[in-house]
């Protein structure tokens, strides 16, 4: 049963700390999104990657966050320093374009204390 | 830029009851995907039921059926014989068939089963 896997599930960190949080997205699928969902915001895009490539991070604060796929199999998305504002779960997603559908990872639940 | 708009914060229906969703979009585009996504407790984001904005027919997965109005800019979801493991928030979807960015959701909709 394909599915996207991210990890951690749960984090909790301290002001100031890097985070890390990793995706391995459905095989054979050539698009990756990060999404952040927080009460006040509902979901918002972060970043987007086609093929690898980074398509748009225009949703993403650049000063501290930063989104890489090293490979097909992993996407990953660093903050760098956290801030107790970056407290949200961050979903990972792919896709086949230009289907259209999008399969989501169980989210990476932040706290920044 | 789109936007998608769920004007139901929160709505509850007695089981076994149909209930309908409300969503609406707005672009300038002609062609592009819309979606029902269903968000459990458990926080896994689960996709309804899909449709593509060329097909006049409305989309039906089992208990689940859209109605789609293009010219209205309107896509609403109903359930059909709720059941207890429809409770859930249900988030509306769009996104252009080009594929130059990813969906918009709207601010979504927490569906409340009475038994």
């Amino acid at each position: 049963d394909a599915r996207v896997t991210q990890t951690p599930r749960h984090k909790v960190t301290e002001m100031g700390q890097e985070v890390t949080m990793r995706c391995q997205p459905i095989l054979g699928h050539n698009t990756v999104f990060w999404y952040r969902q927080t009460m006040m915001q509902g979901l918002e895009l972060l970043a987007y990657f086609r093929n690898r490539a980074p398509l748009d991070d225009s949703g993403m604060p650049k000063d501290r966050f930063s989104a890489e796929m090293p490979d097909a199999t992993l996407a990953t998305l660093k903050i760098q320093p956290s801030e107790p504002r970056d407290s949200a779960v961050y979903f990972c997603a792919s896709g086949f374009d230009p289907v259209g559908e999008l399969f989501f990872g169980e989210g990476s639940r932040l706290t920044v204390l | 830029a789109q936007t998608v708009t769920q004007s139901q914060p929160e709505m509850s229906v007695q089981e076994a009851e149909t209930v309908t969703l409300s969503c609406t979009y707005d672009t300038s585009e002609s062609d592009y995907y819309l979606f029902w996504y269903k968000q459990p407790p458990s926080r896994q984001m689960i996709l309804v039921i899909r449709q593509e904005a060329y097909k006049q027919q409305n989309a039906t997965e089992n208990r689940f059926s859209v109605n789609f109005q293009k010219a209205a800019k309107s896509f609403s979801l109903k359930i059909s014989d709720s059941q207890l493991g429809d409770a859930a928030m249900y988030f509306c979807a769009y996104r252009s068939s080009g594929g130059a960015d990813g969906l918009t959701f709207g601010k979504g909709t927490h569906l409340i089963i009475q038994p």
